[in-house]
């Protein structure tokens, strides 16, 4: 069966340091990608998805990038994160059957 | 393009009472309509979808929704709400089965009281 997983869980960062999430999707091949964002109050925001190795679409202008060196590892990464970029950030994975499989989150607070 | 509504940001029941979660959708051509569980500080949980099979759909932990062309809605509903069920529920609709045109409404807040 597939599985996703993300992490870390939970962070908390400095204004200005850097960011890395990362996320693995497993029993799958090809997956389609994304990170979506959940600001407090704020419904689900899609950050960037990837259809492939290398590709990567980003869908809201921002301090944020998306990578994905492997075909079933997505990274989003920041080099100075902003107070704004708090928030629950969670990753899907998609497979051609229409609906998306979400990993477990992570929280990020920026300080 | 697609939007979804979700009539009431926060709906309370009794234990033991109807569950009723609106969403309407606007979609151009037939949709694939999706519900989504939320539990505090977890991902989100696929409840049930809708991909123009039968119109009367079953999902898991006894929620059911039903897809009404006519009145571009798919609410959620469970006969018997149990404690466990207090979540954000989320009403999705997409345009074709590859995941990428997701969109999702703003979500409800179900609370259970005793």
């Amino acid at each position: 069966s597939q599985t996703i997983h993300q992490w870390p869980a939970t962070l908390v960062q400095p204004v200005g340091s850097p960011l890395s999430l990362e996320c693995t999707v497993e029993g799958t091949s090809n997956p389609n990608l994304y990170w979506y964002r959940q600001a407090a109050g704020r419904g689900l925001q899609l950050l960037f998805y990837s259809v492939g190795i290398g590709q990567i679409s980003s869908e809201v202008p921002q301090n944020l990038s998306a990578s994905r060196p492997q075909d079933r590892q997505f990274i989003l990464s920041s080099k100075k994160l902003l107070l704004s970029d708090s928030g629950f950030y969670l990753c899907a994975w998609s497979g051609g059957r229409g609906e998306l499989f979400f990993g477990e989150g992570s929280r990020l607070t920026v300080l | 393009a697609q939007s979804v509504t979700q009539l009431g940001s926060h709906v309370s029941v009794s234990e033991g009472a109807l569950v009723l979660l609106r969403c309407n959708y606007s979609s151009s051509v037939p949709p694939y309509l999706f519900w989504y569980v939320q539990y505090p500080n977890q991902g989100l949980q696929l409840l049930l979808k809708y991909t123009s099979a039968a119109t009367l759909v079953k999902g898991i932990n006894g929620f059911e929704a039903e897809f009404k062309k006519s009145e571009t809605s798919f609410h959620l509903t469970k006969p018997s709400a149990h404690m466990s069920d207090a979540a954000e529920y989320f009403c999705a609709v997409s345009e074709d089965n590859y995941g990428q045109n997701f969109v999702f409404g703003p979500g409800t807040r179900l609370s259970v009281l005793p």
